[in-house]
């Protein structure tokens, strides 16, 4: 199975900074990475397909990055709403893998 | 618009079973693979079982033999039977669907979901 490691694990930063959330793959996804966003009690939503696509209706401060296995979701100025669990997920291989996920709050 | 809604989960003992369904509206369910996640309380995302548009299915190791997935086009449902269910099967299991290709771009990523339904193994 791929091992997909997200870090860091959670963060809090200021409303209006820049956050960057990494995503490492244990062997090549291609570009088959998507990073989706789950907010407490809700399911999980679709930001960023195909490495650095974004999805329909997603805000703009949202970008996707890749490099090789790392890859990167930026969210480039922090808003109050945007609070929740960030998870990256594979869907080179089977069994599709998903990141531990990464928690984001605000200071 | 689009809409998955799931339903059947519930509490069961160890070694039981259930049947979870998801009902889809506002797209041409045919067309378009689907998929169930659970996520056990606290965790993160596991994908459990795919089925495709054309009827190939996958199972993860954790349910395979156990769980069985299968779609009914015509009344626009997916389902997930679920037998010889273990402590650790206890998860909110979600239905979402495997995104088409867009603009030539493809990752099969899960681009809608259901609200999910919670399913208890407990005796």
């Amino acid at each position: 199975d791929i091992q997909m490691t997200q870090s860091p694990s959670s963060l809090s930063a200021s409303v209006g900074d820049r956050v960057t959330i990494t995503c490492r793959a244990s062997q090549s996804v291609s570009r088959y990475l998507n990073w989706y966003q789950q907010k407490a009690g809700e399911a999980p939503k679709l930001l960023i397909y195909a490495a650095s696509s974004l999805h329909s209706g997603v805000p703009s401060r949202f970008s996707g990055g890749d490099s090789g296995t790392d890859f990167t979701l930026t969210i480039s100025s922090l808003q109050p709403e945007d609070i929740g669990t960030y998870f990256c997920q594979q869907t080179h291989s089977n069994p599709r893998t998903f990141g531990q996920g990464t928690k984001v709050e605000i200071e | 618009e689009v809409h998955l809604v799931e339903s059947g989960g519930g509490l069961v003992q160890p070694g039981g079973s259930l049947r979870l369904s998801c009902a889809a509206s506002g797209f041409t369910f045919s067309s378009y693979g689907m998929n169930w996640v659970r996520q056990a309380p606290g965790k993160g995302l596991e994908c459990v079982s795919f089925i495709t548009a054309g009827d190939t299915i996958y199972y993860a190791d954790s349910v395979r033999g156990r769980f069985t997935i299968s779609r009914d086009n015509a009344r626009d449902s997916l389902h997930l039977q679920m037998n010889s269910l273990r402590d650790e099967d206890t998860a909110i299991y979600y239905c979402a669907r495997t995104g088409d290709c867009n603009h030539g771009v493809c990752s099969d990523a899960f681009d809608i979901w259901g609200q999910g339904t919670m399913v208890t193994v407990s005796s």
